[in-house]
C-alpha cells in the first residue's frame, strides 16, 4: 500500500508570491491534516479535512488555506508568502477524523521564501 | 489547554548503550491519546506507537519500550542497545478527544548514536 504523497518535494519562491502544496493520502484514508515544520515554532497543526469540509484549524492566518477532494487528495496554499513562511510542511492521513485514528505521514514539502 | 514537554534537546551515546527520552505532557481532558514518532533525517515523521489514557500497561516492541504513568503524566520512551539507525529526531504528541486530528507535539529530542 502506497503510504502519503507529497508534491513537490523541494520549492524556492519568493515574497509577495503564493503556493499551492500537494498532497495525497493512503487509499482509502479519508481525513487530512497538515503541519507546518519550523526551527523556531517547532511541529504546529495547520488544519484538518475530512469529507471534503475543514474540521479544525490551527491558529494561522487567513493567508493559510487548504481544500480536499472528493477522492481525498488535499491541497494547501499560501498567498503572500512572507520570510516566515520558510518552513517543512507536512500533510497525514488517517481513517476518520478522530483522535485514535494514527496519523501517517508523508515527506513533506520544503519550502523556501527569499 | 494541552502541552507536551520534551526536556531533552539533544543527547548522544555510544552504541549498544541504552537511553530513555522523557516525555512529560498536560492535558485537563481524562481521554487523551499519546504517541511518539521518529523523524530521520529525511523528514518523513515516522509512526512509533499509539498510547490512550485509559491503557498504563508498558509496551515493548523490539529494543524499544514505553512507560506510561498517569500520575505523574508522563510517557517515557527508552531504546535499548542503540543502534546508529537509531539517530533520529523523537516526537512524542497529544492528542484529546475533543480536538479530533490536531496533534500537539513536543519540541523533539535529537538522538545521536555514534559507533
Amino acid at each position: 500500500k502506497a503510504g502519503v504523497t507529497q508534491t513537490p518535494r523541494y520549492l524556492i519562491k519568493t515574497r509577495g508570491q503564493q503556493v499551492t502544496l500537494s498532497c495525497s493520502p493512503i487509499s482509502g484514508h479519508r481525513s487530512v491534516s497538515w503541519y507546518q515544520q519550523t526551527p523556531g515554532q517547532g511541529l504546529q497543526f495547520l488544519f484538518e479535512y475530512f469529507s471534503e469540509t475543514q474540521r479544525n484549524k490551527g491558529n494561522f492566518p487567513g493567508r493559510f488555506s487548504g481544500r480536499q477532494f472528493s477522492n481525498s487528495r488535499s491541497e494547501m496554499n499560501v498567498s503572500t508568502l512572507e520570510l516566515g513562511d520558510s518552513a517543512l510542511y507536512l500533510c497525514a492521513s488517517s481513517l476518520e477524523a478522530v483522535a485514535k485514528n494514527i496519523q501517517y505521514f508523508g515527506a513533506g514539502t520544503r519550502l523556501s521564501v527569499l | 489547554a494541552q502541552k507536551v514537554t520534551q526536556a531533552q534537546t539533544e543527547i548522544s551515546v555510544v552504541e549498544k548503550e541504552d537511553v530513555t527520552l522523557d516525555c512529560v505532557y498536560e492535558t485537563r481532558d481524562t481521554t487523551y491519546y499519546l504517541f511518539w514518532y521518529k523523524q530521520p533525517p529525511s523528514g518523513e515523521l515516522v509512526f512509533l506507537i499509539r498510547r490512550n489514557s485509559f491503557d498504563e500497561q508498558n509496551e515493548i516492541s523490539g529494543r524499544y519500550s514505553w512507560n506510561f504513568q498517569k500520575s505523574t503524566s508522563s510517557f517515557n520512551f527508552t531504546i535499548t542497545a542503540s543502534q546508529v539507525v537509531d539517530s533520529a529526531v523523537y516526537f512524542c504528541a497529544l492528542i484529546n478527544t475533543g480536538t479530533a486530528s490536531k496533534l500537539t507535539f513536543g519540541t523533539g529530542t535529537r538522538l545521536q548514536v555514534t559507533l
